[in-house]
């Protein structure tokens, strides 16, 4: 069985500042995280992916995230934060042998002036 | 490239009707998935068809149920609603690695 947990349902920062989104995941596989963006109103969009390889992965938008196993974590970072990031961000897990995509509870990040 | 399409946009049902919501899934993929998301909720996985077949199913009641098409286009139709039932329903199509690409989803209300 695959889990996330994403600490902090919401979050704040002001413009500029370092946006830090944490998620911790369970897996009894070699997982694959993603990282998701919703806006109002709308579907979800994919920010970065983890598959293999690199645990550094960057991702669209300056978002960058890090797959650190002896954690089990995969916290979404961007240096600097724009009035644009204001958003609900979902962290997610997966495995090669399963489908199915399990989404954490969110995380809602407001962006201050 | 068409990216995923959702049809209808919002919905509105009483108690104990049916529903079917559409998805077309994005050119190329030939997997699509179901979600629920109820407010202030991450997505919930109802079911996933690949090539026509149901290729797992989340913690949903049999009155979910699917359809994919040759074409890869899906249905999920939905009996006897619930209140409960309200919620975002959002259809995703699949590339390598799970990476799943989503519609803008079909906001469903039961009265």
């Amino acid at each position: 069985a695959q889990s996330v947990t994403q600490l902090g349902s919401h979050v704040s920062v002001s413009e500029g500042a370092l946006v830090l989104l944490r998620c911790n995941y369970s897996s009894s596989v070699p997982p694959y995280l993603f990282w998701y963006v919703q806006y109002p109103n709308q579907g979800l969009q994919l920010l970065l992916k983890y598959t293999t390889g690199a645990t550094l992965v960057k991702g669209i938008n300056g978002f960058e995230a890090e797959f650190k196993k002896s954690e089990t974590s995969f916290h979404l970072t961007k240096p600097s934060a724009h009035m644009s990031d204001a958003a609900e961000y979902f962290c997610a897990v997966s495995s090669p042998r399963d489908q199915k995509v399990t989404f954490g509870t969110g995380t809602k990040l407001q962006v201050i002036p | 490239e068409t990216g995923v399409t959702q049809s209808p946009t919002h919905l509105i049902k009483t108690r104990g009707q049916q529903v079917t919501l559409r998805c077309s899934s994005q050119s190329g993929h030939n997997t699509v998935s179901w979600y629920q998301q109820a407010l202030g909720q991450g997505p919930q996985f109802i079911f996933q068809y690949y090539r026509e077949e149901e290729n797992g199913r989340g913690n949903f009641p049999p009155r979910f149920s699917g359809l994919q098409f040759p074409n890869y286009s899906s249905e999920l139709n939905v009996n006897a609603l619930e209140l409960d039932d309200s919620a975002l329903y959002l259809c995703a199509s699949s590339s390598v690695h799970n990476e799943q690409f989503f519609g803008p989803g079909t906001r469903l209300t039961v009265l």
